[in-house]
């Protein structure tokens, strides 16, 4: 079945510093791919939503000059946390969906493991 | 915009005891909804997904979960839960026409105990 990875599992940095994560999809071309941000004991919460090849789409309350998403390729969307501070620290999910047979909805998203993000 | 109320953050249950977790989303135009898994510090693992047609969908594990416009609910089930399905679970909702990224519920933290 379709597999996303998602790299790294979890990162530990110093306030300021940036980070940056991968998500790939292993045996599909994902068009279309969604980053969420999860607090501890709460939902998953869409950040913003990737095409390849085009900018991002944000959601409202979002800071794109901060959360930095690139797609550049069909198998490949990277999230970088610049100057990140202590209350960035969170859990980041990625998820892809594909083209060809694994497209629509009659293919669900396929999601990362998350990357668990702490800042000191 | 689409959201989604699960109505119990957390249900604590025995061993081998039925449970049902509670899902009602905000809109009755045409959606998809989805249930999904998550282990500690894991991604999210699909149990099941209604796009259309019967209204009982089965999944993954034993579970299943009922679309129910008129009551505009989607509510998981399974008749005998096992120490192993202590996790938090997750419904989605999406529609159909305002693109493809999925809107969670808060969670159900579901905890078997023996």
């Amino acid at each position: 079945g379709a597999v996303v990875s998602q790299h790294p599992s979890w990162v530990i940095c110093k306030s300021g510093t940036s980070v940056k994560i991968e998500c790939r999809s292993l045996d599909f071309q994902a068009t279309t791919m969604f980053w969420y941000r999860q607090f501890p004991k709460q939902s998953l919460m869409l950040m913003a939503t990737s095409n390849e090849g085009s900018k991002a789409t944000y959601e409202q309350g979002v800071e794109k000059d901060k959360f930095l998403i690139n797609h550049a390729s069909l198998t490949l969307s990277t999230l970088t946390v610049t100057s990140a501070h202590p209350e960035d620290s969170s859990f980041y999910i990625c998820s892809a969906q594909g083209q060809g047979v694994f497209s629509s909805y009659n293919s669900p998203l396929h999601f990362g493991n998350g990357t668990r993000l702490t800042v000191t | 915009a689409q959201s989604v109320t699960q109505l119990d953050s957390q249900v604590p249950v025995f061993e081998e005891a039925p449970v049902e977790l509670r899902c009602n989303y905000s809109s009755s135009v045409s959606v998809y909804l989805f249930w999904y898994v998550q282990y500690p510090n894991q991604g999210l693992q699909l149990l099941l997904k209604y796009l259309s047609g019967s209204t009982l969908v089965k999944g993954i594990n034993g579970f299943e979960a009922e679309f129910n416009k008129s009551q505009t609910s989607f509510h998981l089930r399974k008749p005998s839960v096992h120490i192993s399905d202590t996790a938090e679970y997750f419904c989605a909702v999406s529609d159909p026409q305002a693109g493809t990224a999925l809107i969670f519920g808060k969670g159900t933290t579901l905890s078997v105990s023996s």
